[in-house]
């Protein structure tokens, strides 16, 4: 059990492009989610994933946002045409049943 | 809305007990959970609660009041290393996995 491991751990870049983050949760997990954080606040939830199945989305994804986990393995989120206000932190869970969560060290966005 | 309301800071001595209090209002209720979370860190599960009670794990417990909306982590023997954000977190019902959080506290552990 490596714990939830997130890629990249921090990205910078320009308002307007287009950031890809991946989340490789605990191996058992059939469960995994999204989360983003701001400074100062506790996590935002943005969307969950059983197995490849996405069944919950937070009214936070707009359509700029897109999440997959084609193969109930892995998982990647997509901001497109980025903003400023899209610099968080972007925290990946994942848990089995209904076992806690357990969360990944994150990708830390900050738009230039 | 959804909310659960901390104290924003903590401040204890080291070897003390401190408690950390979570009031919520949900439109549904089905556990708390509690995380800490050091600068830079990810968020580690710390404990949960669905039932009313106490419950104890090592030097941390937590306690929840359905009745009161109500619930806390108690931290004992503090340890520098202690020293973290704390978070409330509810679950709304069985059938939403999304967690609501707090906006956490701060505790700081002086020597």
């Amino acid at each position: 059990d490596t714990g939830v491991s997130q890629n990249p751990r921090h990205k910078i870049t320009k308002r307007g492009q287009n950031v890809t983050f991946r989340c490789d949760p605990i191996s058992e997990h059939n469960r995994l989610y999204w989360y983003r954080q701001t400074l100062g606040q506790g996590p935002e939830f943005l969307t969950y994933f059983q197995n490849e199945a996405q069944l919950e989305k937070s009214r936070l994804l707009s359509d700029r946002f897109s999440a997959e986990r084609p193969k109930g393995s892995f998982s990647t989120l997509e901001i497109q045409r980025t903003e400023q206000g899209d610099s968080a932190m972007y925290l990946c869970a994942s848990s089995s049943m209904d076992q806690p969560q357990h969360f990944g060290d994150g990708t830390r966005l900050s738009i230039l | 809305g959804q909310s659960l309301e901390q104290p924003s800071e903590v401040t204890a001595v080291e070897g003390a007990i401190v408690q950390i209090n979570c009031t919520y209002q949900t439109s549904g209720f089905y556990g708390l959970s509690w995380y800490q979370q050091h600068d830079g860190g990810a968020p580690t599960f710390l404990s949960y609660n669905a039932l009313d009670g106490l419950e104890e794990t090592g030097r941390f417990s937590s306690f929840l009041s359905r009745s009161d909306s109500y619930g806390y982590l108690l931290l004992q023997e503090l340890q520098m290393k202690d020293s973290a954000s704390y978070f409330c977190a509810a679950s709304l019902d069985t059938g939403r996995r999304a967690l609501t959080f707090g906006s956490g506290t701060r505790l700081q552990v002086q020597p």
